[in-house]
């Protein structure tokens, strides 16, 4: 089945740049999501992607697609500390906007001051 | 903007007893609501789809009938845990799709409710 990847931890200094990066497997997915997890919360949507785009930036967030190579990443620029969470990459299975989101295994951010 | 909330946010149960949670979809109608499921340090996990009007869609290795889910309105669907036990505490996430999607087919989060199962 669809098999979604990411390291689980980064650790920036504020002020930085992040990159946070994903693989997953199904070529056919159309639909390509990064969320962000504070604790004890549930998921917030940060950006998407459309599987014909290449990169799409938004305010401090750029997001990287590589289809070739089916990896996704996620830059975040001016990392604050406020930055610190858990960054899911989601990729909706198959080409329909109705299949289901797998989810990676999150990438905790822990930006130090 | 969408809003999904969660009721309760944590519950402590005895072993043996059933819990619900309930979600609702606030500021929209949602044909579509999922549950996943969440353990520690570990990535969500789709447990089942529910459409208003039928029957769950369970995931591969979901009890049915442990996990037991309504979505009688479009605006809320429950999660009944029956007869729980410790191995069922985890974090409860539930997510819902808007009756007209955008193209991107934005699922909205709710903030999650904490299982603990004595």
């Amino acid at each position: 089945g669809e098999d979604v990847e990411q390291s689980l931890f980064l650790s920036v200094r504020e002020g930085d740049s992040s990159v946070i990066n994903c693989t997953y497997t199904d070529s056919s997915s159309t639909y390509l999501y990064w969320y962000k997890q504070e604790p004890g919360a549930g998921l917030q949507l940060l950006t998407y992607i459309f599987s014909n785009m290449d990169m799409k930036q938004d305010q401090r967030l750029t997001v990287l697609l590589n289809k070739k190579d089916k990896h996704l990443s996620l830059r975040i620029a001016d990392t604050q500390t406020g930055d610190s969470a858990i960054y899911f990459c989601a990729v909706r299975h198959g080409s329909s906007n109705t299949g289901k989101l797998i989810f990676g295994q999150g990438t905790t951010l822990q930006v130090k001051p | 903007g969408a809003v999904v909330s969660q009721h309760p946010s944590w519950v402590i149960c005895k072993s043996g007893t059933s819990v619900k949670i309930e979600c609702r979809s606030l500021d929209f109608q949602a044909t579509t609501m999922f549950w996943y499921r969440q353990f520690p340090k570990q990535s969500l996990m789709l447990m089942a789809t529910s459409n208003e009007g039928s029957k769950a869609t369970y995931e591969q290795g979901v009890e049915k009938d442990k996990f037991l889910i309504n979505h009688a309105s479009l605006t809320l669907s429950t999660l009944t845990v029956t007869s729980a036990h410790p191995e069922d505490s985890s974090f409860y996430i539930c997510s819902a799709r808007a009756t007209s999607a955008s193209r991107y087919n934005e699922q909205f989060f709710g903030p999650g409710t904490r299982l603990t199962v004595l």
